[in-house]
Parts: C-alpha cells; sequence; structure tokens
C-alpha cells in the first residue's frame, strides 16, 4: 500500500522556534506538495515541488521554506514560529495520473 | 481564477437520506475534478473523480453529476450512513505532469445521524 509518513502527529513549539515537519514517500513520486488546513479554509497550498532540489511557491508561502534534497523527502521549515503558524499540515504525494496521495497530517501548536 | 467554491460549510442528515455537497468553479482550464473524504485524525482520501467530458460518474452510493456549461459539479450520497461522516473535499485540477496542480474547495463536515 503506497505511503505518505509525516513524522509528528503532534507539536507544540515556542514562538520564534525554528520547526522542522518531515514528510516521507514511498511511491517514487516526483511531485510533493505540503499544505496547511484550517477550519472554513480547506486545504491551502505552501509549497510544492516537482523533482529534487526545486521548488515552487505556492498560494500562502509567506514564512515558510522548504527543502527537498532526496525524491523520497519533502521538509517543511518554519523559520521563525508564530502563534499564526498555528494549523494542521497535511505533506502530500502524486501520481503521473494527478492522484494525490496524503500523509495523516502533523497538528503545530504555536505558544 | 484557480477558486472552488464549495457549499454547505456543514450539512446534518439522517441515516438513509441524500447528502448533497455542491461546488463551482471559474477557470475553464480545469480538466480533472476529484473529491476527497477526510476522516478525523487522518489524511484527505480520493473518493471519486470526473473528467468534463462526462456528466456523471457513479461508484456504489457515491455519484458526481457534472454541469460543464454551469461550470458546477456535486456530490451525492444515497442512502447515507453514519460511517459517511466526514469532511468532504471537492477540488478542480489542471495542467500536464509534473506540471499538474489541484486546487481545493473550503470542505464540508458531514454528519448522518443514526
Amino acid at each position: 500500500d503506497v505511503k505518505v509518513t509525516q513524522s509528528s502527529r503532534y507539536l507544540v513549539k515556542r514562538t520564534g522556534e525554528k520547526v522542522f515537519l518531515e514528510c516521507v514517500q514511498d511511491m517514487d513520486h516526483e511531485n510533493m506538495f505540503w499544505y496547511r488546513q484550517d477550519p472554513g479554509l480547506g486545504l491551502r497550498l505552501i509549497y510544492f515541488s516537482y523533482d529534487v532540489k526545486m521548488k515552487e511557491k505556492g498560494d500562502i508561502p509567506e514564512g515558510y521554506s522548504v527543502s527537498r534534497e532526496k525524491k523520497e523527502r519533502f521538509s517543511l521549515i518554519l523559520e521563525s514560529a508564530s502563534t499564526n503558524q498555528t494549523s494542521m499540515y497535511l505533506c502530500a504525494s502524486s501520481s503521473p495520473s494527478g492522484v494525490y496521495t496524503f500523509g495523516s497530517g502533523t497538528r503545530l501548536t504555536v505558544v | 481564477q484557480q477558486q472552488v467554491k464549495q457549499s454547505p460549510q456543514s450539512l446534518i442528515v439522517q441515516k438513509g437520506g441524500i447528502s448533497i455537497i455542491n461546488c463551482a468553479y471559474e477557470n475553464t482550464a480545469f480538466d480533472y475534478f476529484p473529491w476527497y473524504q477526510q476522516f478525523p485524525g487522518k489524511g484527505p482520501a480520493l473518493l471519486i473523480a470526473i473528467r468534463p467530458d462526462v456528466s456523471e460518474k457513479k461508484e456504489g452510493r457515491f455519484t458526481i453529476s457534472f454541469n460543464k456549461s454551469a461550470k458546477q459539479f456535486s456530490l451525492h450520497i444515497m442512502d447515507s450512513q453514519p460511517g459517511d461522516s466526514a469532511t468532504y473535499f471537492c477540488a478542480a485540477s489542471w495542467g500536464s505532469g509534473s506540471a499538474r496542480q489541484l486546487t481545493f474547495g473550503s470542505g464540508t463536515q458531514l454528519t448522518v445521524l443514526p
């Protein structure tokens, strides 16, 4: 069964901390994505990557950066966490036919 | 242009009833319209999808109706069950190969009462 694994289910961080969210997929997909999910706002795209070391900004990239050093791993970085970044973060990868597979999410609380 | 508008935000249905969730879009470049289902504590998972060359697709109790001229599509859940209680997202996709992207609606929280 294909899988996208996010390293943490729950995280609590302090304002100003640097935060790393890790995501690994085992499907050899080229495309990987980071979304944040907030009630009433749906899924909003933060960054995506279509190849190793390649990245593109999504709809809400401010305050975030990403890293993709290996095809299977896509990391989301919050350089200086703020309380308005408290959210559910979802990683996904997509097949060549466009089917997305999501991880179970990381619920981040910034205090 | 990339928006998909989804309604209602929440929906309560009795067991055995029909659940209907609606979505609308503007961008005519969209060429693939999936629906994702998300249970609490899980990521969204593909439920059913349609391409604009057909007006309806049915898989079991789940049906997508697609109206290309109105730029609207909807999900119908027949004989709704408590196990269908989840958040549903419509989405629309465009592009090709590595450039293909997906934009999501705002989600509908469905509760099916026993």
